[in-house]
Order: structure tokens, then sequence, then C-alpha cells
């Protein structure tokens, strides 16, 4: 059971184009970070969100943590070839008393010029 | 840079050969994570050691075997893999282990060895 779903799977756009990247769960984080992954290299952290319905920017991109703290999303204002790559959201789940550190099943972004 | 780095970064093997994989952070963290990464699939956790000590292995098949002599180094020893174990390994790091307490950790993952195994 895959507990952080990330939709769409694959999204290819032309440069310029808005687009929104969505990460969701049934169940409750305490907090949420989002990577990006680009070819070739590891992923490397873009934000953490920790409050029920923060936004944080960062440039032209947008995150917003859902009031709930089940789900987050991800905005792109015009879209540049750069941002292509696999974006991940993660986050700690707490679930039968534990607490565990899951990743989605990400985003596969490419920007085409 | 993130300060983790992985050697090596593409590594193509054989069903009987023997080889390692070497993972060290430059970031003073105590906790060190092995992740697989298949293509089409999520980010697997294999392993996880904090302060030196394994803390998680998650149901990883013998034929990989993990080695953290200090928190600084950590090693992916492989031997009598399958061809199905071709893939993306990497190895991040954090202050503190991720998941533990709800601690908001984030982690600084190498660029990741390309494995393929013929």
């Amino acid at each position: 059971t895959q507990l952080l779903e990330q939709s769409p799977q694959f999204l290819s756009i032309q440069e310029g184009e808005n687009l929104t990247v969505y990460c969701n769960s049934s169940s409750v984080f305490s907090s949420l970070q989002w990577y990006r992954q680009e070819p070739g290299e590891g992923p490397v952290l873009l934000v953490t969100v920790v409050t029920g319905g923060e936004v944080k920017k960062l440039k032209r991109l947008t995150f917003q943590f859902g009031d709930a703290r089940k789900d987050s999303s991800l905005h792109i204002t015009a879209a540049q070839p750069g941002d292509t790559g696999l974006y991940l959201c993660a986050g700690d789940l707490r679930s039968s008393g534990t607490y565990k550190y899951i990743f989605g099943t990400g985003t596969r972004l490419k920007v085409l010029a | 840079e993130t300060g983790v780095t992985q050697t090596p970064r593409h590594l193509v093997m054989g069903m009987t050969n023997k080889k390692s994989l070497k993972c060290e952070q430059h970031l003073g963290h105590n906790a060190m994570y092995w992740y697989k990464q298949s293509a089409k699939k999520p980010l697997e956790l294999m392993f996880v050691y904090n302060f030196k000590e394994q803390t998680e292995n998650n149901s990883v098949p013998s034929r990989f075997s993990p080695e953290c002599p200090n928190s600084s180094h950590l090693f992916l020893h492989l031997h009598t893999l399958q061809p199905e174990d071709s893939a993306l390994y990497l190895c991040a790091s954090s202050h503190a282990r991720a998941g533990s307490l709800a601690t908001n950790e984030k982690l600084f993952f190498g660029s990741g060895t390309q494995l393929s195994v013929l």
C-alpha cells in the first residue's frame, strides 16, 4: 500500500506554461518535504512545510500544505527547461504508534524549450 | 555538492561478482541510509544506521550487506546479485534519524551508484 500518492505521474509541457503537482495521503503528516531529482543525481531538498495551510514560495515555485496536513501541492509558474526532473514529496508519517519517513511515488516533469 | 559522496558512480557486475558501494558524508550527521531507486518504482528504503547502529532493515535480501564503521562512512557489500537488482543505489544522511520522533528531518543525498547486473 502506497501511503503517499503523487499525481500526475508524468507531465510534459512547453516552456512558459504553469503546472501543479499533487501529493496526497489518507494519513496525517507532521511535516512534509519536496525534493527535485535531476537525471543522474540524487534528490535535492527544495522545501519543508510544517503547519497546516502553510504556503511557501521559492522563486517560481509555490508549495502548499493542506489544512489537515494530509496533502500538499507544488505549483510552478512559467516553467523552464531547467525545471525538468523528478519531483518527490516525503514526510514523517505516524502509523501504528511509530513514525516512518516515506517518499511519494514521484512526478516526472519534462519542460520543452 | 550536497556533502554526501558516493563511489563508484557506475558499476557493472556479473551475478557471481563481489563488489562494494561506498558512501561518505562530511556534514557531521548521525544517521545514514541506503535507498534503492528502480525505474517506475518509488524510492525504497533498504537500511538505516543511527550512530553507527543499524536501526532498520526493510526485509532486504542477504545478498546486500551493509557496514557502517563510523558515523561518516557507509558501505553496501554486494554478492551474487540478480539482474533485477539493477538500479540506482542512493546513500543519504541526516542530522537525526528521519521518522524517529517526527523531527522534521531532511535528507541529504549523494549522486548515487548506477548498478547494472548482467
